[in-house]
């Protein structure tokens, strides 16, 4: 079946960029997601990519997607306290409407 | 525009028990979907609702699971009898038809302790 992964965790310091990637499996995968959770919090939607495109900015955010090493990797430029969270990788499945999801980056942000 | 709402926040109960959550959609959108969280790991889809009617109930780990959509708003996920293994963060997402599909928008969650 499809399959998302993740590293657990990434510490960055307050100011630098960070970057976080994830692999998938399902080449057919259509839409490609990046969900920000917050403690306590629910999902946010952060941001998606369509596979037919290589990269999406939407302002601090920027989404690179690799479709031959089904590669995709979120980068926060100027990272801030506030960006602290786990961030999941999602796919659509193909054909169906279920997102699969990766176990998710905690970003730790220090001063 | 409110955003999706489920209730209760947190339920702990004993092994064997009935719990029942709620899910409120986004006003609107036909489409709703149940994914869970166990143990710290990836988030599963469970099942996905098309107004009232199931579309899609693959995720669903067994027969002690009951979800349902009465008149195609809210939704209850009823676990009857809950055992330990079914604690987790139970999360509830809409979405509207067509285009909109794609973009699904998730609730804060139900922690589900069982004991």
């Amino acid at each position: 079946g499809e399959d998302v992964e993740q590293s657990l965790f990434l510490s960055v310091r307050e100011g630098d960029s960070s970057v976080i990637n994830c692999t998938y499996t399902d080449s057919s995968s259509t839409y490609l997601y990046w969900y920000k959770q917050e403690p306590g919090a629910g999902l946010q939607l952060l941001t998606y990519i369509f596979s037919n495109m290589d990269m999406k900015q939407d302002q601090r955010l920027t989404v690179l997607l690799n479709k031959k090493d089904k590669h995709l990797s979120l980068r926060i430029a100027d990272t801030q306290t506030g960006d602290s969270a786990i961030y999941f990788c999602a796919v659509l499945s193909y054909n169906t409407d279920k997102l699969i999801f990766g176990t998710g980056t905690r970003l730790q942000v220090f001063p | 525009e409110a955003g999706v709402t489920q209730f209760p926040s947190h339920s702990v109960i004993e092994k064997g028990q009935t719990v029942t959550l709620r899910c409120d959609p986004i006003s609107g959108h036909d489409n709703l979907y149940w994914y869970r969280r166990v143990m710290g790991k990836e988030i599963k889809f469970l099942l996905h609702f098309v107004k009232e009617s199931k579309q899609d109930e693959s995720g669903m780990p067994n027969n002690r699971f009951l979800a349902e959509r009465t008149g195609g708003t809210y939704s209850t996920l009823k676990v009857q009898p809950a055992e330990l293994e079914d604690s987790g963060v139970y999360f509830c997402a809409s979405s509207q038809e067509g285009r909109g599909t794609y973009e699904q928008y998730f609730g804060p969650g139900t922690r589900l302790t069982v004991t």
